[in-house]
């Protein structure tokens, strides 16, 4: 059964980078049709989705945090990583990964990276950005 | 983008039935899956293809999406049903994963 662990600093200075990364256990992250996603939620706020790497090897991030992010995968570490660069109190959060996953019936689909979903969820770090 | 509307609390007592929706423009076109989030606790996905259940997930939860409204349905509620639950929907014009703002069922 496939485990996700967040790890990295707790506490991130205003300007600096945000680096996270996702160990993953119990499976290859490399393997199978499954999209690997970062994803946040401000103290007392619903969640926001951050962006995905794809082991088809797209990546897809917020529009909003396009410009700022990085995610990528380490197959030789088993884990993937966030970056999230010039960093202010708006991204203080509780940031989760999560396993995306989409049925085969649907992957035959032309539209079919519309389908995935968030099937498995690490139990999320918090980050908070301060001076 | 794509803006999903939920209503910020929803209260029901032991035994009857929850109402959670979900609302969107033209919803019903789009894959809508649910997660709930237990104080304290990691998301978990409790509904996905609209009316999918993963296993481990009790036939009490149910849910429906048509024209601009998803909903998820809970029926017999118990105390351990108390959470947060957000909706989530693919937007394909801005291409990114779009949450509903949350909803917080209470058990009285």
């Amino acid at each position: 059964q496939v485990q996700l662990l967040e790890s990295g600093p707790g506490l991130v200075r205003p300007s600096q980078t945000l680096s996270l990364t996702c160990i993953v256990s119990g499976d290859s992250v490399s393997s199978g049709n499954f999209c690997w996603s970062w994803i946040r939620q401000p103290a007392g706020k619903g969640l926001e989705w951050i962006g995905r790497f794809c082991n088809t090897g797209s990546t897809t991030y917020s529009p909003s945090l396009k410009s700022r992010v990085t995610i990528s995968r380490d197959t030789s570490m088993n884990l993937f990583s966030l970056n999230l660069m010039s960093v202010t109190a708006a991204d203080t959060a509780v940031y989760y990964c999560a396993r995306e996953r989409v049925d085969s019936a649907i992957v035959s689909r032309p539209s079919y990276f519309h389908y995935y979903y968030m099937a498995v969820w690490g139990k999320g770090t918090t980050v908070t950005v301060s001076s | 983008s794509y803006v999903l509307t939920q209503p910020p609390s929803v209260s029901v007592a032991p035994g009857e039935t929850a109402t959670i929706t979900c609302g969107g423009n033209n919803i019903g076109s789009k894959s809508v899956h649910w997660y709930q989030q237990r104080p304290g606790q990691a998301p978990i996905v409790i509904m996905f293809y609209d009316t999918d259940r993963p296993s481990g997930i009790p036939e009490r939860f149910s849910g429906s999406n048509s024209g601009n409204t998803a909903t998820l349905t809970i029926s017999r509620v118990e105390a351990g049903d108390e959470a947060d639950y957000s909706c989530q929907v693919w937007d394909s014009s801005s291409d990114q994963a779009v949450f509903g703002g949350g909803t917080k069922l209470t058990v009285l």
